[in-house]
């Protein structure tokens, strides 16, 4: 995928320990959304975010998670003092506007985080 | 609320037979619809999005769906599977002027030789 670039693409973290998840959307897009698959489940929306702005984080857990997309650089997924629930893979996607405006978000490959 | 039910998790057929696979939605308002390929390890890939116009969508790798507002559906087909095919399928769903992609769990796609 030369568009949406995600890493790492593998995480493996202890128990305790935090988990950062970088996202650098396609060129051009300005609108970053990250969802969660948990295994065997479909993916679930966390946040919307656009630079320097959280739109939407109504699928966040209230805890431990946080996000940002800065001016400069990548949006990142930040959980603090992971647990062995977080082990997932996360998807970033990204798309030039925000709402659907007939162009469909883009993905990414994801991040595996393990936790130990 | 919004909702997709992919019924089958794991599908099975022999290499060049049809493949179906089925979605249903649930959307108070018009939706957008999308079907998404993650093959192992990798990441979603478009296959192909109905946004209102033609009924009878056309996407890559020869997989097409049909939309049918009557029976909420958005089954996605290809007349001749091949071993390629082999991953997994997401059916997505979306309102107009939105952002938040709802997903199905997923139907595991298994080509047999």
């Amino acid at each position: 995928n030369a568009g949406v670039m995600q890493n790492p693409r593998h995480l493996v973290r202890r128990r305790g320990q935090e988990a950062r998840l970088r996202c650098s959307p396609m060129k051009g897009h300005s609108h970053v959304y990250w969802y969660r698959q948990l295994p065997e489940e479909g993916l679930k929306f966390m946040v919307y975010l656009q630079k320097e702005n959280i739109i939407d984080e109504s699928g966040m857990p209230k805890e431990r998670f946080s996000a940002e997309f800065p001016k400069e650089g990548p949006s990142i997924l930040r959980i603090q003092q992971v647990v062995r629930g977080d082990s997932a893979a996360y998807f970033c996607a990204s798309s030039p506007f925000g709402g659907f405006d007939n162009q469909p978000q883009h993905f990414g490959d994801g991040t595996r985080l393990s936790i130990l | 609320a919004q909702s997709v039910t992919q019924l089958g998790s794991h599908v099975s057929v022999s290499e060049g037979a049809l493949v179906l696979l089925r979605c249903n939605y649930s959307s108070s308002v018009p939706p957008y619809l999308f079907w998404y390929v993650q093959y192992p390890n990798q990441g979603l890939q478009l296959l192909l999005k109905y946004t209102s116009a033609a009924t009878l969508v056309k996407g890559i790798n020869g997989f097409e769906a049909e939309f049918k507002k009557s029976e909420t559906s958005f089954h996605l087909t290809k007349p001749s599977a091949h071993m390629r095919d082999a991953a997994e399928y997401f059916c997505a769903v979306c309102s107009s002027g939105t952002y938040k992609y709802i997903f199905g769990t997923g139907t595991r796609l298994k080509v047999l030789a």
